[in-house]
């Protein structure tokens, strides 16, 4: 099993829907997750830590189910700018190693 | 502004010919990372250094150099390309109070 595994989409969503992913993971001694969006070719930048009791940042959630090992984010009110792709990452000793991400696209 | 600055943002090369690609940071993070990006692959780590001086190899290291000479810098080394290193590029490193990642912009190396 991969260590973190993603849905690569792409979800296609209209404007205002609510969309969620999940991520999967393996080796649960993982303490830190995190959500990193990229837009196409540019560098992905940090949209949400993940900590046991989730956490919540407007109209983004993210949650952590160490039972079931996986993450989830969840958008509400989609808008068009919310498309990108969203990595997952599980944060090892000495590194952060990411999922291959999933594709959102968010139409009018 | 805290910045990861890398060089060049494109660049395009023959097989074999020596190449490094710099990467700044401006931010006194002890950690620097080397990752490749590719489709259907996404995000590998190539190499990482947690201070000064000191390397380790990431998730694919093969044909690939690091040093880490001054906190600053950390390049990125090919000492002869192949064109299994076209890629999309990235440095990173990580604050170690909340574990965040910045990255730099990218570099898209072509090897013809």
């Amino acid at each position: 099993r991969k260590e973190v595994e993603q849905d690569p989409g792409p979800f296609n969503v209209p404007e205002g829907a609510t969309v969620a992913f999940n991520c999967t993971y393996s080796n649960s001694a993982s303490q830190s997750f995190f959500w990193y969006r990229q837009d196409c070719r540019k560098e992905p930048k940090l949209l949400m830590s993940v900590y046991s009791s989730g956490n919540e940042d407007g109209r983004f959630t993210a949650q952590l189910n160490r039972a079931s090992q996986y993450i989830s984010l969840l958008i509400r009110d989609s808008k068009l700018s919310d498309s990108a792709t969203y990595l997952c990452a599980k944060r090892g000793y000495s590194t952060l190693t990411f999922g291959k991400g999933t594709m959102l696209l968010v139409s009018p | 502004e805290a910045q990861v600055t890398q060089n060049p943002r494109y660049l395009i090369t023959v097989t074999g010919k020596k190449l490094t690609v710099t990467c700044s940071q401006n931010m006194n993070h002890e950690y620097m990372s080397w990752y490749r990006q590719d489709p259907g692959l996404g995000l590998r780590q190539i190499y990482y250094s947690m201070n000064v001086e000191v390397t380790d190899k990431g998730d694919v290291p093969e044909g690939y150099k690091v040093s880490r000479k001054e906190k600053r810098n950390f390049p990125l080394i090919l000492e002869s390309p192949s064109p299994n290193q076209t890629s999309l590029y990235f440095c990173a490193t990580r604050d170690a109070l909340n574990e965040k990642l910045f990255f730099g912009s990218g570099t898209q190396l072509s090897v013809l």
